[in-house]
Formats: structure tokens, C-alpha cells, sequence
């Protein structure tokens, strides 16, 4: 079955602890995206990736990083968490890296979401 | 910059009654494109449609119809005989081919309650 997965699905922790929520897909997909979504505000995209070893900022990537070694797993990274990331995290992918001015954009596959909690 | 405005924070319907849920866009790009997505209250985000700044057909799949207009720079969705199903939140956004095709910026969605 075609799918964006992400883990984990909900997690309480502490401001300062380093934490990794996971994205994965098994679409081949060359683009893959964060998004995070916040009440008032709808999703804004973190970072996004047009293919393996390339990313870029999107439009709140402060406090986050992330990598692209393979294709199909694209990290978030939050190496020192604090309240106000307490957010629902997506992930999302597409079949085309979206490069190139005048490819069409192509429906994005979202993960389920990810709840974080800082504290 | 680009913008995606859904100025209908929450909307309540009976059930069976039609229902159009707004958006207006903002954007300098000539080619773009514009998406519905619907958020129900398991959490997940389940794409609706999509639509490219050349195809201005107004589109229908079932109860289901949008609205697309460069002229007021509009994408209106509209849910004809609502169904207590149809109770979510719905998202409009926008990507645009200069700044990335698939770079989404979300509207702040409105939130549907149909009432049985």
C-alpha cells in the first residue's frame, strides 16, 4: 500500500531533549516535505527536499533541522525543543522533485501527523 | 508574496443544506495551482483537488463542486446536500511554479459542522 509514514505518532518531552520524528515513504517519491500545523494559523512548511542530499527552508525552519540521505526517509530534526514547537507535524511526499519551472505539481501524500508535546 | 485567505473561520449547517466554503488567493506568479484538502477529526489530511492557473473549468465529482476564478482571484468549494461526514476542517493552498510546485502555503482553514 502506498504510503507516508511517521513516528512517532504523539510524544511528550522536555524542552532541551533532542528528539527525531521519522518520515518515511515507499512511493519513490523524489520531494518530500515538513509541514507543522498550529490553531489559527493552518500547516506552515518547515523544510522540504527536491531529492536526495538536496533541501531547503521553507517558511519557520527555525529550531529544526533535517536530512535526506535516502530517498525514502526524510527526519526532522529538533535538537533542542522548546514549548513553542508543541505543535501536529506533517509529513508529505510527491512524485516529482518540483525543480523545474514548468513541471506540473502532482497531488502530496501526507503522513497521519505527529502530535509533539514540549514541556 | 503569496497568500491564501479562507476568511470563514467555522461554519454549522444542517444536514441536506448546501454549503460554500471561500477562498481568495493572492500570488504574482503567472502559472500556479490551487488545492482543497479536507481534515476530518481523525487528524489526517485527505486531498481533494487540485487545480492549475490555466484550467479555469469549474469541476464536479459527486456532492462536490469548485469554483475557480482568476478574475476575482477566487477558488470557492462547494458541498451541495451537506452530510454529517462532510463535518471537518477544509484547507485551501497554493503553490506557485517559480517559487516551488510543490512548496504549499496553507489558508487557515474553515471548519464545517454539519448538524444532524
Amino acid at each position: 500500500e502506498a504510503q507516508v509514514t511517521q513516528n512517532p505518532r504523539y510524544l511528550i518531552t522536555v524542552t532541551g531533549k533532542k528528539l527525531t520524528v521519522t518520515c518515511s515513504q515507499n512511493m519513490n517519491h523524489e520531494y518530500m516535505s515538513w509541514y507543522r500545523q498550529d490553531p489559527g494559523l493552518g500547516l506552515r512548511q518547515i523544510y522540504y527536499s527536491m531529492n536526495v542530499e538536496v533541501t531547503d527552508k521553507g517558511d519557520v525552519p527555525e529550531g529544526y533541522k533535517v536530512s535526506r540521505k535516502e530517498k525514502r526517509n526524510f527526519p526532522l530534526i529538533l535538537e533542542s525543543p522548546s514549548p513553542n514547537q508543541t505543535s501536529l507535524y506533517f509529513c508529505a511526499s510527491t512524485k516529482n522533485s518540483g525543480q523545474q519551472i514548468t513541471v506540473s505539481s502532482y497531488e502530496q501524500y501526507f503522513g497521519p501527523g505527529t502530535r509533539l508535546t514540549v514541556t | 508574496a503569496q497568500k491564501v485567505t479562507q476568511a470563514q473561520t467555522e461554519i454549522s449547517v444542517v444536514e441536506k443544506e448546501d454549503v460554500t466554503l471561500d477562498c481568495v488567493y493572492e500570488t504574482r506568479d503567472t502559472t500556479y495551482y490551487l488545492f482543497w484538502y479536507k481534515q476530518p477529526p481523525s487528524g489526517e489530511l485527505v486531498f481533494l483537488i487540485r487545480r492549475n492557473s490555466f484550467d479555469e473549468q469549474n469541476e464536479i465529482s459527486g456532492r462536490y463542486s469548485w469554483n475557480f476564478q482568476k478574475s476575482t482571484s477566487s477558488f470557492n468549494f462547494t458541498i451541495t446536500a451537506s452530510q454529517v461526514v462532510d463535518s471537518a476542517v477544509y484547507f485551501c493552498a497554493l503553490s506557485e511554479a517559480l517559487t516551488g510546485a510543490n512548496n504549499l502555503f496553507f489558508g487557515t482553514g474553515t471548519r464545517l459542522t454539519v448538524i444532524p
